[in-house]
């Protein structure tokens, strides 16, 4: 399975919304509604944040969003906080029994 | 409250084999697949392979396949990963995660850095 494509790196100011951007094949994004969204921080394990391409799991603030439009997801938080400062991966179902994960992009709040 | 405890972090010597652990508490083990993801100093996430339970059914990422090995015990609710044949490109911390019921990974173990030097 080839690594879903992010870019290497977001940005925002406080209280501004940005969109981090997911793409990958008509064999994984393309073929499953079943794109999640990580959440890391240094030093820390990944923390699940968007699943189902646009689902939140309990105690996630509503801030996260998701969607999906042919081979590309996306994740946007609105109303950036300090505290969303860190590396997000999205990953999706391959098919097969397989799952691939983004290249991961650093969110810099200013 | 889940929690996925895994070993502590080893030191290796390329060509060796190095053996991770990941005990599960706080939920049913035997109903949820488990998954093994790395993830190289400043680089991608990137997965490995789950091993489930009921039949002890086991999927390895290409990449992979023929060097790692994923068992569990299910009365200790521990779930392993051997890697073998270890080169420095395998540094790296070492996470098992739980797969949820919508093909998601909802639960992390603390990760695990396996050091491959000599």
């Amino acid at each position: 399975q080839s690594v879903l494509t992010q870019p290497a790196s977001v940005s925002g100011s406080p209280g501004q919304s940005i969109t981090i951007s997911c793409t990958g094949t008509n064999s994984d994004v393309g073929s499953y509604n079943l794109v999640s969204w990580y959440q890391q921080h240094p030093g820390k394990a990944p923390k699940l944040v968007i699943y189902e391409g646009n689902k939140r799991p309990s105690g996630v603030s509503n801030r996260f969003s998701g969607s999906k439009s042919g081979n590309a997801a996306s994740l946007t938080i609105s109303g950036l906080q300090g505290e969303d400062e860190a590396d997000y991966s999205c990953c999706s179902y391959a098919g097969g029994s397989a799952w691939v994960f983004g290249g991961g992009t650093k969110l810099t709040v200013l | 409250q889940v929690q996925l405890v895994q070993s502590g972090a080893e030191v290796k010597k390329p060509g060796a084999s190095v053996n991770i652990s990941c005990k599960a508490s706080g939920y049913s083990s035997t109903k949820y697949a488990i998954h093994w993801v790395r993830q190289a100093p400043g680089q991608r996430l990137e997965w490995m392979g789950w091993i489930n339970d009921g039949n002890r059914n086991t999927r390895y990422s290409q990449k992979f396949q023929g060097r790692v090995t994923f068992t569990r015990d299910t009365s200790a609710s521990t779930a392993y990963v051997e890697l073998s044949s270890l080169r420095p490109e395998d540094t790296a911390v070492y996470y098992c995660a739980r797969e949820g019921p919508s093909y998601n990974f909802d639960d992390w173990g603390q990760g695990t850095l396996v050091t491959v030097s000599s």
